[in-house]
């Protein structure tokens, strides 16, 4: 089965401040998929990345997905306190429409 | 729209009690999945559906556990009995091209 390694675990990062949040596959991706969770809140969807090399923004969160398919960036710029909570990669090990499997998340925390 | 609903919010019962979870997906989702996130373990893929027909029950963990969808706008996953492991919080999600809707989560607590 598919497994996704995520780091770091936790982050403490100064506002204003910028940050990167690895996530690794120990399989080809065929889709890899970034989510973010308010603590006691459910994930909200933020950014898919399907093809290598492929890199998408939003706001000021940037996502990258590397050429082999087996690694993903996710950067944020500037950091503010709403971007405080936990991101987790997803991915689909099959290319279809099954269950995400997911990485166990790293909690950012802002400090103002 | 709403989103995905999930009710309870919060339940807490005791050892060998039946719990019942419930989920209304996203009108026009065909897939609905349910997962389970612990500190330990994280999120976790119990079981999902494709146009109400269970397609992978391979995560769920013990016959205590079941899942039905009766229709296309309602989802149950039952424990029973419950045991103090079984606390988590848990997760129903819907898509539609690939995308999982999440809800807010049943905070489930066995003592």
């Amino acid at each position: 089965s598919q497994e996704l390694e995520q780091s770091p675990q936790s982050l403490i990062v100064q506002e204003g401040k910028n940050l990167t949040i690895n996530c690794t596959s120990s399989k080809t991706l065929y889709g890899l998929y970034w989510y973010k969770q308010k603590y006691g809140e459910g994930l909200i969807f933020l950014m898919m990345l399907q093809k290598g090399g492929e890199e998408k923004s939003h706001e000021k969160i940037t996502a990258k997905l590397d050429e082999k398919k087996q690694q993903s960036s996710l950067h944020i710029t500037a950091s503010q306190p709403s971007h405080a909570g936990i991101y987790l990669c997803g991915a689909n090990s099959g290319g279809g429409a099954d269950g995400l499997t997911f990485g166990k998340g790293t909690h950012l925390i802002i400090q103002p | 729209d709403a989103g995905v609903i999930q009710s309870p919010r919060h339940e807490v019962t005791e050892m060998g009690q039946e719990v019942t979870l419930r989920c209304k997906p996203i009108s026009g989702h065909n897939s609905l999945f349910w997962y389970r996130q612990t500190m330990m373990r994280g999120l976790e893929l119990l079981i999902y559906f494709n146009n109400n027909v269970p397609i992978d029950d391979s995560g769920m963990p013990e016959d205590r556990f079941s899942a039905k969808m009766p229709n296309a706008s309602f989802s149950t996953l039952k424990i029973q009995p419950s045991e103090p492991r079984d606390s988590a919080v848990y997760f129903c999600a819907s898509s539609v091209n690939e995308k999982l809707f999440f809800g807010s989560g049943t905070q489930l607590s066995v003592l």
